[in-house]
């Protein structure tokens, strides 16, 4: 039972590349989710989507970039990297009902 | 402006004690309110929730109360096992179906 899958879980970029962290769920979920949580915070929402093809911004976008063009895939993207993105992403999904379920994190290095 | 906030960081309670996490919140739209447990290096999993038209819901050693006066609520784990030593975050939905999260806070149960 997959659940949720993040790929990378360990990456460290030098400033200004660009990467992708991947995110599929196998819930058949409409609703996916990008966060991060930088070291005692709580989890910021990056951005989101309600179902394929349909983004949205969510509180801390600027430096990123997703696309959603199937259920089960919502990539995140990052251009440009700056240290200000070192930090732990997680991606999540949401069927019918409250529950948001996540995956296990990628770790990002921005040196 | 952090609409859901956990004032205390960390809580350190003995084996087999009551541990009781709190949270509280600004945004009266709030109408669902939900917990999760993060370990070390994993995703956050979901714990127990509980709707505004409630004020108590439980689930074994984990019963969740919430004063909508107060606009507060509070996570309570009797008896305390090492095992739940983890970070705790409180999360609540807003009007635009998006999970607020709290800044979390690190319980440690000692044996």
């Amino acid at each position: 039972n997959a659940g949720v899958t993040q790929t990378p879980k360990f990456r460290i970029l030098k400033i200004g590349q660009s990467m992708t962290l991947q995110c599929a769920q196998d819930m058949n979920h409409n609703y996916m989710y990008w966060y991060r949580q930088d070291p005692g915070m709580g989890l910021k929402l990056i951005y989101y989507s309600v179902g394929a093809g349909i983004t949205d911004k969510g509180e801390v976008p600027n430096g990123y970039n997703v696309s959603r063009s199937t259920t089960e895939d919502f990539p995140l993207r990052l251009e440009l990297a700056a240290p200000s993105q070192t930090s732990v992403y997680f991606c999540a999904s949401q069927g019918i009902g409250n529950t948001i379920y996540f995956g296990e994190g990628s770790w990002l290095t921005v040196v | 402006d952090q609409q859901v906030k956990q004032n205390s960081p960390s809580l350190s309670v003995q084996e087999g004690r009551i541990s009781i996490l709190n949270c509280d919140y600004t945004n009266s739209m709030f109408d669902y309110f939900l917990w999760y447990k993060k370990y070390p290096a994993e995703g956050p999993t979901f714990l127990i929730s509980i709707s505004s038209i409630k004020d108590k819901n439980e689930d074994g050693r984990f019963t969740v109360f919430l004063n909508k006066s107060a606009k507060h609520l509070s996570l309570h784990i009797v008896p305390s096992q090492p095992g739940d030593s983890a970070v705790y975050f409180c999360a609540a939905y807003n009007a635009g179906n998006m999970l607020t999260f709290g800044g979390g806070t690190r319980l440690m149960v000692k044996p």
